[in-house]
């Protein structure tokens, strides 16, 4: 079965630049989560949807970032405009969940490492 | 508020050895999820296991071994007889019950490094 597909892998790009990042959950799963991790913060929960309706987003830094879901099966975070400081790795993560709370585990793409220069 | 802690940043052992994960957490809620991660070189966080806290009960699986106390607020792991391919970061994390708890609050995570 594919697990989280995340893309691109990796992305370098300057600095006032729009960046996206994507990723396709696995089928069936009805929360998707993104999730940043840098050395200083460690791993920090973004945002994330329950059936496709962002539920806390409390963890997104400004009005630079913005996520979508527009389906069940694709999701996007986007940064405009990209600043040195949010390089990092970025993860999406989906989980069977809903009416349990966090009880299922959530399996996690590959990640995007971000660069801005 | 939620809180992770994993005082170890860094643990560093010798193959065959067992290592223990430290992991302490805060929550306010009575039920909760706790969980650990592996996090290889290759940087893909890989789920290793998931306890409720209603469950103390510990668990095994292969060289690896979980002891979940609720009286001290700590979920530790331990890996028997570590091998090279046991080296990565692991992360210890804790969600709550109820729609909208679902998110992971993660430990800052303990580096293990096992030499051959």
């Amino acid at each position: 079965d594919a697990g989280v597909i995340q893309s691109p892998r990796h992305e370098v790009t300057e600095m006032g630049q729009e960046v996206t990042l994507r990723c396709k959950p696995i089928s069936g799963h009805n929360s998707l989560f993104w999730y940043r991790q840098t050395m200083m913060r460690g791993l920090e929960l973004l945002i994330y949807f329950n059936n496709n309706v962002p539920i806390d987003d409390s963890g997104m830094p400004e009005d630079r970032f913005s996520a979508k879901m527009p389906n069940a099966s694709f999701s996007t975070l986007k940064i405009q405009p990209s600043e040195p400081r949010d390089s990092a790795v970025y993860f999406c993560a989906s989980s069977p969940s809903g009416t349990g709370g966090g009880n299922q585990p959530q399996h996690f793409g590959d990640g995007t490492r971000l660069s801005i220069l | 508020a939620q809180k992770v802690t994993q005082a170890q940043t860094e643990i560093s052992v010798v193959e065959k050895e067992d290592v223990t994960l430290d992991c302490v957490y805060e929550t306010r809620d009575t039920t909760y999820y706790l969980f650990w991660y592996k996090q290889p070189p290759s940087g893909e966080l890989v789920f290793l296991i998931r306890r409720n806290s209603f469950d103390e009960q510990n668990e095994i699986s292969g060289r690896y071994s979980w002891n979940f106390q609720k009286s001290t607020s700590s979920f530790n792991f331990t890996i028997t007889a570590s091998q090279v391919v046991d080296s990565a970061v692991y992360f210890c994390a804790l969600s709550e019950a109820g729609y909208g708890s679902e998110k992971l609050v993660f430990g800052k995570g303990t580096k293990l490094t096992v030499n051959p």
